[in-house]
């Protein structure tokens, strides 16, 4: 059964360094998602694409995140520079285009900033 | 603005037992509702979903839910509860315009006894 990948899973970091996390969706699924899920609260959508283009980013941090999706396939978030409250696991998600395409997660990456 | 309230954030039932998990949203006009669960160290899965129609909605693993607009619901349910539905469970609201943009609850976690 396909799957959405996500590396690294685990990832610990300095405050003020820079890191980054990949995604690679199901085969097919133009739309990707990325949440933050902190510690005993549900994800928060953090950016969406459609193919390479962002849907919305309203609630991306744009000062320090930055999101790509250069060829509308595999993803990327940015984290520059990282700080403590950043703390969290970030979740990507993709899904056929359209309205109640469900979304299917990865296993999410942990990172830890020190 | 969308929001979802899980009142109860941890619930211990014995297997075999009943279960349901509340949820409640608050959105103006007719919204999208979904339940996810979520096993330690993995992504979210989708257990069902409610759009239109038929108010009861038949998911994944032997639970259901069902959709009362005049009491802002969406409660979870599963008339016998196994050990492996041992986890944590997320209710989500989206809007019609953009089913993917889901605003999620804190999440209830359920403990089953054996």
């Amino acid at each position: 059964e396909a799957e959405v990948a996500q590396s690294p899973r685990y990832k610990i970091t300095e405050k003020s360094q820079a890191v980054a996390f990949w995604c690679d969706p199901i085969s097919g699924h133009a739309t990707l998602y990325w949440y933050r899920q902190i510690l005993g609260q549900g994800p928060e959508l953090l950016v969406q694409f459609q193919d390479e283009s962002v849907v919305d980013d309203s609630q991306l941090p744009k000062d320090r995140f930055s999101a790509e999706r250069l060829k509308g396939v595999d993803s990327t978030l940015k984290i520059q520079p990282a700080e403590l409250g950043d703390s969290a696991m970030y979740l990507c998600a993709s899904s056929f285009p359209g309205q109640g395409a469900e979304q299917y997660f990865g296993p999410g990456t942990r990172l830890t900033v020190t | 603005a969308q929001s979802v309230t899980q009142p109860d954030i941890h619930i211990t039932v014995s297997e075999g037992a009943s279960l349901e998990l509340r949820c409640n949203y608050s959105y103006g006009a007719t919204p999208y509702l979904f339940w996810y669960v979520q096993s330690p160290g993995q992504g979210l899965q989708l257990l069902l979903k409610y759009f239109s129609g038929d108010t009861l909605v038949q998911g994944i693993k032997g639970f259901e839910a069902e959709f009362k607009r005049s009491q802002s619901s969406f409660n979870l349910r599963k008339p016998s509860v196994h050990w492996s539905d041992a986890a944590e469970y997320f209710c989500a609201v989206a809007s019609n315009t953009n089913a993917g943009k889901s605003t999620f609850g804190d999440g209830t976690t359920l403990t089953v006894k054996p």
